[in-house]
């Protein structure tokens, strides 16, 4: 089975430039996560899609942040414009809610950002 | 606002030795979560914990919830080096998903 795949897996852009990341799930896992972990820290949740709807997006910056889920299979995450504080590693991450491994997320490689 | 507390946050154990990390969390859960995350890599799921009084062990590893304490704890039974990482909680609650500050482990000989 193949993971969740994410790219480019790493970006370096100027402030104010904007960038775009794509993640693909696992075949068949509805719900799919995207997540900032800035360096040191613990990951935080920015946006849960359940197939193509949106769950939560109450920690995503919504001034400068976007993601969406056509046809509730892969997802884009954008930032427009890019500050220096948005430099962090973002996670995708898909899980099901079937099966032996219901609910268990399982993360992509990540996308490094560097914002200079 | 659902707050999770991890502790210790750095810990640093001999071979052998068995120690628990505690995770706190603020208000009523449907899920809570382990992970490990290797320097520079991406995160890899250990337990998931769905109802009160669950227990989950995968070798050395051994996940508790106590939905009524708001408490969840990891424990590490003989510990060894390939243990080192650092071990994170999240807590899922309606939706709103929350990880803690993480739990930086060593191992040493």
């Amino acid at each position: 089975e193949a993971g969740v795949a994410q790219s480019p897996r790493y970006k370096i852009i100027e402030k104010r430039q904007s960038v775009a990341f794509w993640c693909n799930p696992i075949s068949g896992h509805a719900t799919l996560y995207w997540y900032q972990q800035i360096l040191g820290q613990g990951p935080k949740l920015l946006i849960q899609f359940q197939n193509n709807g949106v769950v939560d997006d109450s920690q995503l910056p919504k001034d400068r942040f976007s993601a969406e889920r056509l046809k509730g299979v892969d997802s884009t995450l954008k930032i427009q414009p890019a500050k220096l504080e948005d430099s962090a590693v973002y996670l995708c991450a898909s899980s099901s809610r079937s099966g032996t491994a219901a609910y268990e997320q399982y993360f992509g490689p990540g996308t490094r950002l560097t914002v200079t | 606002e659902l707050k999770v507390e991890q502790n210790p946050l750095f810990l640093s154990m001999q071979e052998g030795k068995n120690y628990t990390i505690y995770c706190n969390y603020s208000t009523t859960s449907d899920r809570l979560y382990w992970y490990r995350q290797d320097p520079g890599k991406s995160l890899e799921s250990l337990f998931v914990l769905l109802s009160n009084g669950a227990v989950k062990q995968e070798g050395r590893l051994m996940a508790s919830l106590d939905t009524k304490a708001r408490l969840s704890t990891l424990h590490i039974t003989a510990a060894v080096h390939d243990l080192s990482a650092t071990y994170f909680c999240a807590v899922d609650s309606s939706n709103d998903m929350r990880f803690g500050a993480g739990t930086r482990l060593t191992v040493k000989p």
